[in-house]
Order: C-alpha cells, then sequence, then structure tokens
C-alpha cells in the first residue's frame, strides 16, 4: 500500500501560510500526489494534484522536488474556516484504492 | 456540494442486525468506492465498484458486501454487525477508476453506531 508520513497536527494564526510536507519514499513512477481536505462530520475533498514541479490552484500550491519523494502542500493566509485534517496520497494508474493516513490536523487560532 | 448524497446521516443499529446503506453518485460518474472512517483515523477502502462489477477489495471481510446499479448509484450492506462496525461510512465517485489521475468526490457520510 502506498504509505506516507505526515506531521499529527500543527497550530496556525490567521493570515499566515501554512506549509504541510509529507513523505511518500516508496513512490512509484506512474503515481501522482493528491491533498484532500476534511472537516469534522463530512468526507474528504479534493484539494490538489500533481506529478512533479509545482502546481497552483485557487486554494493551494503544491511543491514536489524532482525525487518526488516528498511533497508540500501550501496554504496562503489562513483563515479559520481551514481548520481541517489534510490528508497526502499517492495513487496511479491500475490502483483503485485511495489510502489515507491519519492526516495532518490543521489548527488556525484567532 | 459534490453532487454525492449518502443516506441515512445517521444510523443506530444492534449487533447482529444488517445494514443496508445509499450512495448516489455524481451524474457521469461511473466509478464509485466505498470507505469507512473510524474515530481519528483516515478513511480505509472497502472496495471499489466500476460498472456495475466489483473492480477492487480491501482487508474488509465477506460479511460487507456492495452493489451497483445501472443508475451507478451504490449501496452497501453489513451483516451480523459488530460493536467495531461503528463508524463513519463514505462513498466515493469519480470519473473513470479512482487511484489513478482522477479526482474523486465524497459524500458527507453515514454515521453508523452499533449497540
Amino acid at each position: 500500500l502506498a504509505k506516507t508520513t505526515q506531521p499529527i497536527s500543527m497550530d496556525s494564526y490567521e493570515g499566515q501560510e501554512v506549509n504541510i510536507t509529507c513523505s511518500h519514499n516508496n513512490i512509484a513512477t506512474n503515481d501522482y500526489i493528491t491533498w484532500y481536505q476534511q472537516f469534522p462530520s463530512q468526507g474528504p475533498r479534493f484539494i490538489i494534484q500533481g506529478y512533479k514541479t509545482k502546481v497552483t490552484n485557487e486554494v493551494a500550491s503544491l511543491f514536489i522536488p524532482a525525487d518526488r519523494k516528498s511533497s508540500t502542500l501550501s496554504l496562503p493566509r489562513v483563515s479559520l474556516s481551514d481548520t481541517a485534517v489534510y490528508y497526502c496520497l499517492h495513487s496511479g494508474a491500475g490502483s483503485y484504492q485511495l489510502t489515507f493516513g491519519k492526516g495532518t490536523k490543521l489548527s488556525v487560532i484567532p | 456540494e459534490t453532487g454525492v448524497t449518502q443516506s441515512p446521516t445517521h444510523l443506530i443499529k444492534t449487533r447482529g442486525q444488517q445494514v443496508t446503506l445509499r450512495c448516489s453518485s455524481q451524474s457521469g460518474h461511473n466509478t464509485v468506492s466505498w470507505y469507512q472512517q473510524a474515530l481519528g483515523q483516515g478513511p480505509q477502502f472497502i472496495f471499489q465498484y466500476y460498472r456495475e462489477e466489483e473492480n477492487g477489495r480491501g482487508n474488509f471481510p465477506p460479511r460487507f458486501s456492495g452493489l451497483q446499479f445501472p443508475n451507478y448509484s451504490s449501496e452497501l450492506n453489513v451483516n451480523a454487525l459488530e460493536l467495531d462496525d461503528s463508524a463513519l461510512y463514505l462513498c466515493a465517485s469519480s470519473r473513470g477508476l479512482t487511484g489513478s489521475d482522477t479526482e474523486a468526490f465524497f459524500g458527507q457520510g453515514t454515521r453508523l453506531t452499533v449497540v
């Protein structure tokens, strides 16, 4: 199974940039890296996905170094509503399941 | 809103009973996956259905079974309920097989409590 390692929790003040790093040493050549966000009692929500270098969308950026053994989710200027659990996953074509770890619980403080 | 709806939202069952959970996938999606999420843990993959056929299964016993219908909606059935089956059950739909570069859309889940 695709195993990832993330910090269990992080705290941040409102308005700050938050970077959550994930290790995925056994990533396969064809795997994509995906991040999901989950609020309490809701299903996970897709945030961003990438294969290499940098990807940016309207909510986050994803940085992937050349060796692809880690990735960093960057959330610019977080607000209280960004308090959630963030999951890092990697999977590729031919893999039919998403493998979630315990994720990183981000708490945004006023 | 993801367009994936699950019913019921909450359910209480007695140990040994059977339960059926339902999921309507997003329009245009032909793949449905089910996940079990215990408190404080990440979702764990149960199985996936693609065009009405089971396409993959996680480490769950046979008393967990499922169906996908021609309209791509799905059911999760659990027989002989155990206390440890208490969890949030999540349904995810996608256009194509999840695990590739395909976004999965999750429903809000069904909270099952076994007493």
